[in-house]
């Protein structure tokens, strides 16, 4: 059983555009969302993070929306750049315990 | 203040060989968590340590696979007499621990490829 459902698995955006990545969960008990960025060959790097008492977090180009109710949370990068060309990665978790990962997306920036 | 690190980075191992991997977690963590990623697939999480404990290993494979994270000395993943379907990336992970806070730092991973 698949606890966190990411979407699209690929997306491709021109350089400049918006890109959305979805994802959604099961176990209302999870309390820590992040979003993770890999490239290939590399270990996956903390994005950015929320937390279920906020709806938005914004860092940057990069923002989190959060919503509870429908237990969903996405991840928007704003001016996409060819650099942001990787495969990213949603994740849940409670706190001080194992992340569960979605099934990543592996994005793509032309220029 | 150096991230955490792995070696080897890339190992090959024929089948029915053991593998040993190693992880450094941060300086300070003492938490650290093992995770394993197929070819075009997410992390799925294997077991987390904390000095000379077992917190959770309900993602380890019953058998073949230990992990410890002794008190002097690195953390290792040990899978014995591999098979082919162990060719993976394997990522270990490290935390303080902080009641209000989840964030795990990755190492680079290693590579194994059984032959």
């Amino acid at each position: 059983q698949q606890q966190v459902k990411q979407s699209p698995q690929s997306l491709i955006v021109q350089k400049g555009g918006i890109s959305i990545i979805n994802c959604a969960y099961e176990n209302t008990a999870f309390d820590y969302f992040p979003w993770y960025q890999q490239f290939p060959g590399k270990g996956p790097a903390l994005l950015i993070a929320i937390r279920p008492d906020v709806s938005e977090k914004k860092e940057g180009r990069f923002t989190i929306s959060f919503n509870k109710s429908a237990k969903q949370f996405s991840l928007h990068i704003m001016d996409s750049q060819p650099g942001d060309s990787a495969t990213y990665f949603c994740a849940v978790a409670n706190a001080g315990n194992m992340l569960t990962f979605g099934g990543g997306t592996r994005l793509m920036v032309k220029p | 203040n150096a991230g955490v690190m792995q070696n080897p980075r890339h190992l090959v191992r024929r089948r029915g060989q053991e593998a040993r991997l190693r992880c450094s977690p941060m300086k300070g963590h003492s938490h650290v968590y093992w995770y394993r990623q197929l070819p075009e697939e997410g992390l799925k999480f294997m077991v987390y340590l904390q000095k000379e404990n077992i917190i959770d290993e309900s993602g380890m494979p019953k058998e073949r696979f230990s992990a410890e994270f002794p008190k002097e000395g690195p953390s290792i993943l040990r899978i014995q007499q591999v098979v082919r379907g162990d060719s993976a990336a394997y990522f270990c992970a490290s935390s303080l621990w902080d009641r209000d806070s989840n964030e795990q730092f990755f190492g680079p991973g290693t590579r194994l490829t059984v032959l």
